[in-house]
């Protein structure tokens, strides 16, 4: 398996431009996250897919964040427009559903987010 | 707010013996414990998890859990420099929602 697939692996962009993650779930998990880690904040979930509908997206920092889902092998991430505090890790992960006895994560490599 | 909270550190141990990390948490309902590993610059790496219901141990590394106490704890036994890596603990509080509430970490270093 190749596990969460991430992509870019690193971004620099300047303020105010639209920028997008993408992730690849691991086949067959129905779960599918993501999270921003910083050095002050530690790991923080931004929003979570339970077979490709959003469910809780409450950690989202404001309107200029958005996530989509649109088939159970791809997620995009956008910031639009980005700022320099959205300089950051950001990881997607995914998960099996829980009846299979977990809920454990695997996360992929992250992409980190340089906004000037 | 479910808080998850973990001894920064660093936490420096010589090479062979046992290294001890800790965390607490908020929620008396949590039904999962969870263990990762992030080596700089890498992504979370799960270690192991356990539930509420038991203590797992698994080759050099062990989870226990003092639910009365409400912390869980992380041993590795015979500490290799290639574990100096920041751990980190994440907790499940059961229910519907299915979402990690991960402590900030404990960097752990292994001396030669």
């Amino acid at each position: 398996d190749a596990g969460v697939i991430q992509s870019p692996r690193h971004e620099v962009t300047e303020m105010g431009q639209e920028v997008t993650l993408r992730c690849k779930p691991i086949s067959g998990h129905d779960y599918l996250f993501w999270y921003r880690q910083t050095m002050m904040r530690g790991l923080e979930l931004l929003i979570y897919f339970n077979n490709n509908v959003p469910i809780d997206d409450s950690g989202m920092p404001e309107d200029r964040f958005s996530a989509k889902m649109p088939n159970a092998s791809f997620s995009t991430l956008k910031i639009q427009p980005s700022e320099p505090r959205d300089s950051a890790v950001y990881f997607c992960a995914s998960s099996p559903d829980r009846t299979s006895g977990g809920n454990e994560q695997f996360f992929g490599p992250g992409t980190r987010l340089t906004v000037l | 707010q479910k808080e998850v909270e973990q001894n920064s550190g660093p936490l420096s141990v010589p090479e062979g013996a046992i290294a001890s990390l800790n965390c607490t948490y908020s929620d008396r309902g949590s039904q999962s414990f969870f263990w990762y590993r992030q080596y700089s610059g890498k992504s979370p790496e799960l270690i192991m998890f356990i539930y509420s219901n038991g203590d797992k141990e698994d080759g050099r590394f062990t989870a226990q859990l003092n639910k009365a106490s409400q912390y869980v704890s992380l041993l590795i036994r015979d500490s290799q420099p290639s574990d100096s890596a920041t751990y980190l603990c994440a907790v499940w509080s059961g229910g519907s929602n299915y979402k990690l509430t991960f402590g900030k970490g404990t960097l752990l270093t292994v001396n030669p």
